[in-house]
């Protein structure tokens, strides 16, 4: 069963550029949320995918945007960087209907903004 | 809304008990979950509670208190490798994978 996994794991941008991240979903999994890490903090959901569309957002601006794809794979997209965007940007994948919920995460991709 | 409240430290001894609490307020709930997350790592579920008392799995055993608005997690025989950050989790509803998470305890295991 292959996890979830997750590209870049580190990058650099500067203010004002924009970057992709991506994120491929464990085997099976048709849900995928994306969440931000800031240091020392527990993660922010910022929105959530099902059957390729956008199920659930949290308090993020539009700049923050993403996709899926229909095999389930899914990138995060994020427009004019601030240097508070600074952060482990983490994916979950998950099984819609399963008991639990339980979020399976990716290592993360570490943005710093410069 | 949902509020969440974890001590930000905690230290204790290898071969331990630890106890790491969480408080939260919610307006409806829904479950509550325990994750594990080792530094420069991805979190890992632990538990998943939605009714009172306490539910062991292995060295771990969570507990909640709906009526408290309370919940804990409890390691035994703790281990070096315990050593990380412990965050307690509100889904946002039913069967939703909106999570919104404390800030974490970090637990460091001193030998």
């Amino acid at each position: 069963e292959t996890g979830v996994t997750q590209s870049p794991t580190h990058l650099i941008k500067t203010r004002g550029q924009q970057v992709t991240l991506r994120c491929s979903s464990q085997s099976g999994h048709n849900t995928v949320s994306w969440y931000q890490q800031a240091l020392g903090q527990g993660p922010q959901f910022i929105f959530q995918y099902y059957r390729e569309e956008e199920n659930g957002r949290g308090n993020f601006p539009p700049r923050f945007s993403g996709l899926q794809f229909p095999n389930y794979s899914s990138e995060l997209n994020v427009n004019a960087l601030e240097l508070d965007d600074s952060a482990l940007y983490l994916c979950a994948s998950s099984f819609k209907g399963a008991n639990t919920g339980e979020l399976f995460f990716g290592e993360g991709s570490r943005l710093t903004v410069l | 809304g949902q509020n969440i409240d974890q001590p930000t430290e905690m230290t204790a001894t290898e071969g331990a008990i630890v106890q790491i609490n969480c408080t939260y307020q919610t307006s409806g709930f829904n479950g509550l979950f325990w994750y594990q997350q080792h530094a420069g790592e991805a979190p890992t579920f632990l538990s998943y509670n939605v009714l009172d008392g306490l539910e062991e799995k292995g060295r771990f055993s969570s507990f909640l208190s709906r009526s408290k608005g309370y919940s804990y997690l409890l390691l035994k025989e703790l281990q070096m490798k315990d050593s990380a950050s412990y965050l307690c989790a509100l889904p946002g509803g039913a069967g939703s994978y909106q999570l919104t998470f404390g800030k974490g305890t970090k637990l460091s295991v001193i030998p």
